[in-house]
């Protein structure tokens, strides 16, 4: 079964605070992804990546950063927290382009 | 407009009943996967389809590429079926495209 751990699991950060959320899987996966959830509605991808020490922009990038140092890790870093961002996110992985996704439990993050 | 669109966005079913869930694609979709975000959060992979049918227990699923749509039929629903139930396109590029959800209330 496909492990993707996320951390912290949940946070409440200040506006204007830097925020980094991780994410580490298991599977041997090339593919890792960040995606975010509004309260009512599908997921989102933000960034994405298919190697170590390169990231791309999915559909929402404004104001988020992501790293990506080995293949395990996966970071999604928020420079200056906005109200904006309170969402829970998701991190996932997938072998390849068009293979199957799995998920993380999720991060959700209040700024306040 | 929606390039996944899910139908019903919100369903009550009785326990022991059975329903269908429905994905229409308007875009190209080479894979389509089904979640189901249970009330805790959690995202677990229900199918993976190429187009054909899968079934496991209770759960059926479809894909159609032809005709640009997926269903998910559930047999004899049980209250741990509740949950919001999402299905994802694979394009033909990096990304999964997510539908909205269909939110499922199963009463006992």
């Amino acid at each position: 079964e496909a492990a993707v751990t996320q951390s912290p699991r949940s946070k409440v950060a200040v506006t204007g605070g830097k925020v980094t959320l991780s994410c580490h899987q298991t599977n041997n996966h090339d593919y890792m992804y960040w995606y975010r959830q509004d309260t009512g509605h599908g997921l989102r991808l933000i960034h994405y990546s298919y190697v170590a020490d390169s990231t791309e922009k999915g559909d929402i990038p404004d104001g988020y950063k992501a790293s990506r140092p080995s293949q395990e890790n996966f970071s999604l870093i928020l420079e200056l927290a906005s109200l904006s961002q309170t969402a829970v996110y998701f991190c996932a992985s997938s072998d390849s382009a068009n293979t199957e996704v799995f998920f993380g439990k999720g991060t959700r993050l209040t700024v306040v | 407009g929606d390039q996944v669109k899910q139908s019903p966005s919100a369903l009550s079913l009785q326990e022991g009943t059975n329903s269908a869930l429905r994905c229409n694609f308007s875009i190209a979709t080479t894979t389509v996967q089904w979640f189901l975000q249970n009330p805790r959060g959690s995202l677990m992979n229900l199918f993976y389809l190429v187009p054909g049918t899968k079934e496991n227990g209770r759960l059926k699923s479809t894909f159609n590429s032809k005709e640009s749509y997926s269903t998910l039929h559930i047999r004899d629903a049980q209250l741990e079926d509740s949950g919001t139930y999402f299905c994802a396109a694979d394009t033909n590029a990096y990304k999964v495209i997510f539908g909205k959800g269909t939110h499922l209330h199963v009463l006992p």
